[in-house]
């Protein structure tokens, strides 16, 4: 099976860079995607197709791609950013949908 | 603006079924295809099921394979996802999500989520 592997919290102090990767197989050869979820609410795209950030989305959000390794990147984290972030991408044939485990931003 | 309004949820009895509902809006329904996710009490995200926007491709995820089955009506802009043989560890909140044009494996709009309780 495909899984895609995060690490399960990062933390980091208001106005620094945060970093969450994401180390997969499949993701040489399928889109990631990266989602915001807050305590209660539904989650919310903010990467999408690696590196695309949706209208809407501050500019501090941004995603890179190396190998089997994809980066969500905030640069400048502001205490709104505390959330779980998820990445997302697919199996090599295209047809199974696979999250990673999550990863908890704390600002500290 | 999208809305994705879930319904459909409920306590059932392990063996149970129950079929959830998604009505959709604000964009051209038979364009995009849709996704299920689910989200069991403080876990993660698990992608259960998605069919393309025709209806003519349905994919599911191992876990369901056999007892899920996803559908959908464009002509009344709602997805459904028909749920058998119900077990515990299917109790999540439910959440249908509008996938990127283009593609059925990327997600940009989510609903609020209906809640699946399987319990005796």
């Amino acid at each position: 099976s495909y899984e895609l592997t995060q690490p399960p919290s990062v933390s980091m102090s208001p106005g620094l860079t945060a970093r969450i990767t994401c180390s997969g197989d499949s993701l040489p050869h399928q889109y990631a995607y990266w989602y915001q979820q807050k305590p209660g609410q539904a989650p919310v795209v903010v990467i999408y197709k690696d590196t695309q950030r949706p209208s809407g989305i501050p500019e501090r959000f941004s995603g890179s791609t190396s190998g089997t390794t994809v980066t969500l990147t905030i640069t400048g984290v502001r205490a709104e950013d505390e959330a779980d972030y998820y990445c997302q991408s697919a199996d090599r044939n295209g047809k199974i949908v696979i999250f990673g485990g999550g990863t908890k931003l704390t600002v500290l | 603006e999208v809305q994705l309004l879930g319904s459909g949820g409920g306590l059932v009895q392990p063996g149970g079924s129950l079929r959830l509902s998604c009505a959709a809006s604000g964009f051209t329904f038979g364009t995009y295809a849709i996704s299920w996710v689910r989200q069991a009490p403080g876990k993660g995200l698990e992608w259960v099921s998605a069919i393309s926007n025709t209806g003519g491709a349905t994919f599911y995820a191992d876990s369901v394979k056999g007892r899920f089955t996803i559908s959908r009506d464009n002509s009344k802009n709602t997805l459904f996802l028909q749920m058998n043989n119900l077990r515990a560890d299917d109790t999540a909140l439910y959440y249908c999500a509008k996938s990127v044009a283009g593609t059925v494996l990327g997600f940009d709009s989510w609903g609020q989520g209906t809640l699946v309780t399987v319990s005796s």
